[in-house]
């Protein structure tokens, strides 16, 4: 079974603070994505990565940034929290080649004030 | 822009009864997937269909592709209360590595 652990369920921040978002998967996939859901606006890519120290933006990179130094862990990083980055937070993986579909982990909802 | 958008966006129904969802989407696509989402949870793939095929079938799943009117549907057949979750529907971007999500479709299954 794919395992996609996430480091946190719930994280409450203060504005400007810096986050570590922490996502590790254990199946040796190639890409690993981080999406955010808000209500009403489905979940939207942040960033991702096809590769170890690789990543390409994606629709949302903006306040972000995120890091990929070893092949199962992915982190997301918010250099300074607002309260506009209160959300819930998905990371995924999913094989190289093939069928490509993704395996999400349990998600961390963050709260920023 | 979003790719998927499914439809409607909730709907409850009665223990047996079926439950139908669609999703359109915009532009050409590889494949096409549905997950599940129960509240508070991360997505899990439900079924994958592939632009060349138009239908697909997985226990109680029922997936249909219409690429000429960038349309899916999902039946899930004799629906159970543990079907209650949200569903939606992911088209590729045409790489295969990214996918659109739509905003999904809140199904709830009264016992």
């Amino acid at each position: 079974d794919v395992k996609v652990t996430q480091s946190s369920r719930y994280l409450v921040k203060r504005t400007g603070e810096k986050v570590f978002l922490e996502c590790v998967q254990d199946m040796d996939h190639e890409n690993m994505f981080w999406y955010r859901q808000d209500p009403g606006l489905g979940l939207r890519l942040i960033y991702f990565s096809y590769d170890v120290k690789m990543k390409e933006k994606g629709d949302i990179p903006e306040g972000y940034s995120v890091s990929r130094e070893k092949k199962e862990r992915f982190s997301l990083i918010l250099e300074s929290a607002s309260t506009n980055q209160t959300s819930m937070y998905l990371c995924a993986s999913s094989p190289g080649g093939g069928l490509k579909t993704q395996y999400f982990g349990p998600g961390t909802r963050l709260l920023v004030l | 822009s979003q790719q998927g958008e499914e439809d409607p966006q909730a709907l409850s129904i009665q223990e047996g009864e079926n439950a139908t969802m669609n999703c359109s989407y915009k532009t050409s696509i590889n494949n096409l997937q549905w997950y599940r989402q129960n509240s508070g949870r991360g997505l899990v793939h439900l079924i994958l269909i592939r632009s060349n095929e138009r239908e697909k079938h997985s226990g109680r799943l029922r997936v249909t592709l219409d690429t000429s009117k960038k349309s899916s549907s999902l039946l899930i057949t004799a629906s159970r209360a543990a079907d209650t979750a949200s569903y939606f529907c992911a088209t590729d971007k045409g790489t295969g590595n990214q996918f659109y999500f739509g905003t999904g479709t809140s199904l709830t299954v009264i016992p």
